[in-house]
């Protein structure tokens, strides 16, 4: 079975500064996809970035980005020039790459709360 | 609008007291699923659809049930609640996993 686990239960960033959130992840796979999730206090859950572990590239999305290290199971979430929308709790998440059944299952990790200060 | 509709939004019940929480999703996706959200725990997935009549058990089934009997609608079913799963539920959709889910806007559950 996967698991995935966020270290930080909190953070906080000051405005305008760059922030890193911390997941790493257990799995015997070789092919798979690692996901950020964002829920803000509203409690919607929002799709932020997603990774291909059979890419080498790096995701982006506009100010969101992943440094993913296949070997050592890691995927952080940088987030750069941090807005006070960001405050939010920030989920990790794994789902194998085999199809069919494989994309049902999404394991998230414990989540990390974001606090940006103004 | 594309999205995933979860009635109610908030929900107080009693023990014993058989519910339904419905979920819809206007979207033509295949998959669909439930997940529990709890303080520390994060989510954790109940039961998950690849299809019409199609359905397994996620991390955490005892004390649920599902049914697929149409693509668009996939409600979660608690039999005999127990304050236990008193918890902020999640419908969430795809049409191909891989590409990331589309999540409703939670039922937050207390079962006393």
């Amino acid at each position: 079975a996967q698991t995935v686990t966020q270290s930080q239960p909190e953070m906080s960033v000051q405005e305008a500064e760059t922030v890193t959130l911390s997941c790493t992840y257990d799995t015997s796979e070789s092919n798979y996809y690692l996901f950020w999730y964002k829920q803000p206090p509203s409690r919607q859950m929002i799709l932020v970035i997603r990774q291909e572990a059979y890419k080498q590239q790096n995701a982006t999305e506009n100010r969101f980005s992943v440094n993913f290290q296949k070997a050592a199971k890691s995927f952080s979430l940088k987030i750069s020039d941090s807005q006070l929308g960001d405050t939010a709790m920030y989920f990790c998440a794994f789902m194998k790459h085999q199809g069919g059944t494989s994309y049902g299952k999404l394991t998230f990790g414990q989540g990390t709360i974001l606090t940006v200060h103004p | 609008e594309a999205q995933v509709t979860q009635n109610p939004r908030y929900l107080i019940t009693v023990t014993g007291k058989k519910l339904t929480v419905t979920c819809s999703q206007n979207m033509n996706h295949e998959y669909m699923s439930w997940y529990r959200q709890d303080p520390g725990l994060g989510l954790r997935q109940i039961y998950y659809s690849m299809n019409v009549e199609v359905t397994d058990k996620g991390d955490v089934p005892e004390g649920y049930k599902v049914s697929r009997k149409e693509k668009r609608n996939f409600p979660l079913i608690l039999e005999s609640p127990s304050p236990n799963q008193t918890s902020l539920y999640f419908c969430a959709s795809s049409l191909r996993g891989n590409y990331g889910y589309t999540f409703g806007s939670g039922t937050r559950l207390t079962v006393v």
